[in-house]
């Protein structure tokens, strides 16, 4: 099974800010990475697929990079609501397996 | 608009099965893949497996297998994920989210609550 660990575990910004979150696999999953959004009381919500490609309806200020082992999701300039839970999920043969999550806080 | 509707919340003892649905609309639900993904309280999701709608092929879990079962019927456009020999640990969140392969919408979940 893939292992995915993800940095830092909580991360503190400001509205307005530039973050950076990482996603690292414990074996090569090519480009097969996608980062979600979580917020309290909902599901997950997709913010990229295929290491870099954005998701329908997602503002462009939210962006992937990486292949193989490490990844990152960059928030260019932090809204309000973007203050949530992101989990990576790494889909490699068919099983899937999610990080621990990066918790965005004020 | 692409919609996945699940099943209302549940409340199992412990060696019960539950089964929840996920009823789709809004796309040719036999043209992708289902999965099933878990959530427990504070922990981060899990996925438990899937099936292609179409051809009803499956694939779950190592850590379900033998307890999950997931199936449809094309004729309603629904999904169905059942588990068994329940315990308290299984008390969650239980999401249907569509997939070709990248889990893209997801259904609002049902808490199933496994307790004596």
């Amino acid at each position: 099974e893939t292992i995915l660990t993800q940095s830092p575990a909580t991360l503190f910004r400001s509205p307005g800010d530039r973050a950076t979150l990482s996603c690292r696999a414990s074996q090569s999953v090519r480009r097969n990475l996608a980062w979600y959004q979580q917020k309290p009381g909902q599901a997950p919500r997709l913010l990229i697929y295929d290491a870099s490609k954005r998701a329908t309806g997602i503002p462009a200020r939210f962006s992937g990079s990486g292949s193989g082992t490490d990844f990152t999701l960059t928030i260019s300039s932090l809204e309000p609501e973007d203050f949530a839970v992101y989990y990576c999920l790494q889909g490699n043969n068919g099983v899937f397996t999610f990080g621990p999550g990066t918790t965005m806080g004020i | 608009q692409v919609q996945l509707v699940q099943s209302g919340a549940e409340v199992k003892k412990p060696g019960a099965s539950v089964k929840v649905s996920c009823k789709a609309s809004g796309y040719s639900f036999s043209s992708y893949v289902m999965y099933w993904v878990r959530q427990a309280p504070g922990q981060r999701p899990e996925w438990m497996g899937w099936i292609h709608a179409g051809s009803g092929d499956t694939k779950y879990s190592q850590r379900f297998q033998g307890r999950v079962t997931i199936t449809r019927d094309t004729s309603a456009n629904t999904a169905y994920m059942e588990l068994s020999s329940l315990r308290s640990e299984d008390t969650a969140v239980y999401y249907c989210a569509r997939g070709l392969p990248n889990m893209d919408v997801w259904g609002k979940g049902t808490t199933v609550t496994v307790s004596s």
